[in-house]
């Protein structure tokens, strides 16, 4: 079964609309940690925003939020605002477990092509 | 500019030649991780060094090895190569400490490797 699954390939928004990146996950451990990273064609790998399990908040930075519902396993990136600068894949990553100085890897998933346009 | 320096970006090699990657992580990381982005496999998960020892092992060829130095840079090394192993080579950095939230794993800007 996928640990994380992104069902959307690909998606469409208009500039300066909101759009929503959804994320569903799959893990037995209590602590964990949800990641959002976006690629643009350029191919570099850019850290968005993080929400930790225990987090009773949401997580936001700047246009982005985590939508976190933990009953659901679901973690879903919403960005407001979208710019043409967004257009870009969406990945979704969790990193299972904490053991101290443990390991961090991360699964990811097949990730979501977004195009804002104009 | 996430800190964390890959070299080179970019490189071409044939069939059975053998390249090496190299990665900086960021400036306090202890903890180096490898990962292979391809079209068919998508992101995959390598291997992890945490201030030089190997911590955790993924999807790695045998013919991939890597290691983590004393000044924390660390080298993928690829052999015998094969058209498959065309990819985009991924290092990323953490803390890794047992008072660190795990919040911060950032990833450098990739080697795009084109075997040939």
């Amino acid at each position: 079964a996928q640990k994380i699954t992104q069902t959307q390939p690909g998606m469409f928004v208009q500039e300066k609309e909101a759009v929503t990146l959804d994320c569903t996950y799959d893990t037995s451990d209590q602590s964990y940690g949800l990641f959002w990273y976006k690629q643009p064609s350029s191919g570099e790998m850019i850290f968005l925003i993080y929400q930790g399990s225990y987090d009773e908040q949401n997580a936001t930075e700047g246009r982005y939020s985590l939508n976190f519902q933990k009953a659901r396993k679901s973690a879903n990136l919403v960005i407001s605002a979208s710019q043409l600068g967004d257009s870009a894949m969406y990945f979704c990553a969790m990193r299972e477990g904490y053991s101290g100085a443990g390991s961090y890897q991360l699964t990811f998933g097949k990730g979501t092509k977004l195009s804002v346009i104009p | 500019d996430s800190g964390v320096t890959q070299t080179p970006k970019h490189l071409i090699t044939a069939t059975g030649q053998r390249v090496t990657l190299r990665c900086s992580p960021r400036s306090g990381d202890l903890s180096v991780y490898w990962y292979q982005q391809s079209l068919d496999q998508g992101l995959q998960f390598l291997i992890q060094y945490y201030n030089g020892e190997e911590r955790a092992k993924g999807n790695i060829l045998e013919r991939f090895s890597a290691q983590q130095f004393p000044d924390l840079h660390s080298e993928l090394n690829l052999s015998s190569l094969e058209l498959g192993d065309s990819a985009l080579y991924f290092c990323a950095s953490s803390v890794d400490e047992a008072t660190d939230s795990g919040n911060t794993i950032y990833f450098g800007e990739g080697s795009w490797l084109t075997v040939v």
